[in-house]
């Protein structure tokens, strides 16, 4: 079985602080994301890459960075982290497939982080 | 218009019934489309995939694909209170390479026993 494990289940962290949070996969995956899943605006796309020290931006990549040193981990970083990315923070990872018909997203746990 | 559109529901069917859930998208040339389930604080599980126009059949769940009215729907027949959750459409675009998914917001499906 796929296994994406992620570093933290739940974090809670002070305004301004530096935040990482790890995801990492057993399954040889080239790509891997990080989403952000707020009520009423689901799963939204912050970055994502599709090779180690590859990064591509998603929908929604203001306020992070992202780092891909090995394939089987991808690291999320908020540098200074506000109240406003309280949110549950999923990673999820994915084969490269020539033809894009079978493109099964595999989730970690999630992490819930909270900033005060 | 957002690229993938559903009901946010709540959703409520009778146990026993068929369930009924559906998703439009705007990208025309998307490929692929999928069916995910997330039950309350739990992580989305992949439950169907489809990329051909017409039906596509596995136990009691149904995806039913039309390119041409683009949208996709999830049949659950036979719901059980163990379906209760919500359920994520996501479709592979076709504005970068075939990896990005774009999730809708979900519907929250209730099977009342």
């Amino acid at each position: 079985d796929v296994k994406v494990t992620q570093s933290s289940r739940y974090l809670v962290k002070r305004t301004g602080e530096k935040v990482f949070l790890e995801c990492v996969q057993d399954m040889d995956h080239e790509n891997m994301f990080w989403y952000r899943q707020d009520p009423g605006l689901g799963l939204r796309l912050i970055y994502f890459s599709y090779d180690v020290k590859m990064k591509e931006k998603g929908d929604i990549p203001e306020g992070y960075s992202v780092s891909r040193e090995k394939k089987e981990r991808f690291s999320l970083i908020l540098e200074s982290a506000s109240t406003n990315q309280t949110s549950m923070y999923l990673c999820a990872s994915t084969e490269t497939h020539s033809l894009s018909e079978r493109n099964e997203q595999f989730f970690g746990p999630g992490t819930r982080l909270t900033v005060l | 218009q957002k690229e993938v559109e559903q009901n946010s529901g709540p959703l409520s069917v009778p146990e026993g019934a068929i369930a009924s859930l559906n998703c439009t998208y705007s990208d025309r040339g998307s490929q692929s489309f999928f069916w995910y389930r997330q039950y309350s604080g739990k992580s989305p599980e992949l439950i169907m995939f489809i990329y051909s126009n017409g039906d596509k059949e596995d136990g009691r769940f149904t995806a039913q694909l039309n390119k041409a009215s683009q949208y996709v729907s999830l049949l659950i027949r036979d719901s059980q209170p163990s379906d209760s959750a919500t359920y994520l459409c996501a479709v592979v675009g076709s504005n970068f390479g075939n990896e990005k998914l774009t999730f809708g917001t979900g519907t929250r499906l209730t099977i009342i026993p």
